[in-house]
């Protein structure tokens, strides 16, 4: 059974610019979650969509968002670019909303100059 | 005060030595406790996952809860060269549902030496 893959998995920008990263999450796993890590700030949540739905957001700017699709794939969105957005994001999925078992992709690593 | 503390190392330790890890955490509402391996470039894989407070063992690894301190802890039994990865601690208020995220340390360096 295929893993949580995410795309790409390194990638350069230049500040100002914007950033879109894919996530396909394990077949038959319905709900996608993103989260940012950084050295200064470790793991942070940023949302959750289930059902093609933001179902929950954590606290970041309006400049991150995302989207999913019907398949469940997931995609999510920086607009504007800033240094302090290098990072490793990070997809996982769960089963569904009941799910506590979450299962995370190995990120895309993110650069911003 | 950060949610969640947890001492970022680096611990380093020889091969079949006992490592323990520890989170503190200062939110009540917090009742799910996982441990988390993230080996270099990688994501973090579950290694733990406990609710209630006392002990949770799984081969090597051992998870600890102690709710009334708001203290968790992982040890590690005749640690190998292989168990050499960064260790999160991770905790959420509700097991799963809509409003399901997850709250983590920082993040613990280990390297195990041969």
């Amino acid at each position: 059974k295929a893993g949580v893959t995410q795309t790409p998995r390194y990638l350069i920008k230049t500040r100002g610019q914007q950033v879109t990263l894919s996530c396909s999450p394990i077949s038959g796993h319905r709900s996608v979650s993103w989260y940012q890590q950084t050295p200064g700030q470790g793991l942070q949540f940023l949302f959750e969509y289930f059902s093609e739905t933001q179902r929950n957001k954590g606290n970041f700017p309006g400049r991150f968002s995302g989207r999913q699709f019907s398949n469940s794939r997931s995609e999510m969105n920086v607009s504007t670019l800033e240094l302090g957005d290098s990072a490793l994001y990070l997809c996982a999925s769960r089963r569904d909303r009941r799910g506590n078992t979450i299962y995370f992709g190995e990120g895309s690593w993110l650069t911003v100059v | 005060q950060k949610e969640v503390e947890q001492d970022p190392g680096p611990l380093s330790v020889p091969e079949g030595a006992i490592v323990s890890l520890n989170c503190t955490y200062s939110n009540s509402a917090f009742q799910y406790f996982m441990w988390y391996r993230q080996y270099s470039r990688k994501g973090p894989e579950l290694l733990m996952y406990t609710y209630s407070s006392g002990n949770k063992e799984d081969g090597r690894f051992t998870a600890q809860v102690d709710k009334s301190s708001k203290y968790i802890s992982l040890f590690i039994r005749d640690s190998q060269p292989s168990d050499s990865a960064t260790y999160l601690c991770a905790m959420s208020e509700n097991s799963g549902g809509s409003n399901y995220k997850l709250t983590f340390g920082k993040g613990t360096l280990l390297t195990v030496n041969p």
